[in-house]
């Protein structure tokens, strides 16, 4: 069954320092892999996806992640942190049997000033 | 825009007392998910509608039920609510998943539920 880890629950930078937030992935096939954004009480936004192609993947808001299929992973970065990307964010990836979202247990990222 | 409305955006109801929470698009998809989302975890599938064919995930209690009159609109029913059926409902929609898995899921506001 494919699963999706996110490393740390909390993560926190210095606004202004690189994001960094971690996935990995298990998938016995070519998966399709999402981040999500959640700002208190809202719903989810698609920041970015990977599907085929090109394995740097740009989304919105500056993020961007780069899809490496021999360390099953898919880290969301962004170079420089701002008070208002202080959110929680969630990894998905697909799953190809149907299409359903495998979630990941989701990074709280805390901006300090 | 188009997009997913989801109303009321709280509600608070006592326990047992039935509840629904709606639900609608103006993105015309054919796909329309049902999640429940608790603090601080990751929303977990209750159900989804492909078209008007009903797909209950394993673990969805009884308690929840759901209705799809038409493309746009998807209502979630819970019966008796209890205290452990506090929390975020959040209302998703997709295109069409046939031949296009990896097809992005567009969620609404959600719903706060809150039970007394």
């Amino acid at each position: 069954a494919q699963s999706v880890t996110q490393l740390g629950s909390h993560v926190s930078v210095s606004e202004g320092a690189l994001v960094l937030l971690r996935c990995n992935y298990s998938s016995s096939v070519p998966p399709y892999l999402f981040w999500y954004v959640q700002y208190p009480n809202q719903g989810l936004q698609l920041l970015l996806k990977y599907t085929t192609g090109a394995t740097l993947v740009k989304g919105i808001n500056g993020f961007e992640a780069e899809f490496k299929k021999s360390e099953t992973s898919f880290h969301l970065t962004k170079p420089s942190a701002h008070m208002s990307d202080a959110a929680e964010y969630f990894c998905a990836v697909s799953d190809n049997s149907n299409y359903q979202l495998i979630w990941g247990a989701g990074t709280k990222l805390i901006i300090k000033p | 825009d188009a997009m997913v409305i989801q109303n009321p955006r709280y509600q608070v109801t006592q326990f047992g007392k039935p509840v629904t929470l709606s639900c609608s698009q103006t993105l015309n998809h054919n796909v329309m998910y049902w999640y429940q989302q608790k603090s601080s975890q990751a929303p977990k599938l209750l159900f989804h509608y492909y078209d008007k064919d009903f797909n209950n995930e394993a673990d969805t209690p009884d308690n929840f039920q759901s209705r799809r009159p038409n493309t746009s609109f998807c209502f979630l029913d819970i019966r008796s609510p209890g205290l452990g059926d506090a929390a975020m409902y959040l209302c998703a929609t997709s295109r069409d998943p046939s031949g296009q898995v990896g097809d992005t899921q567009y969620f609404g506001p959600g719903t706060r539920l809150t039970v007394l």
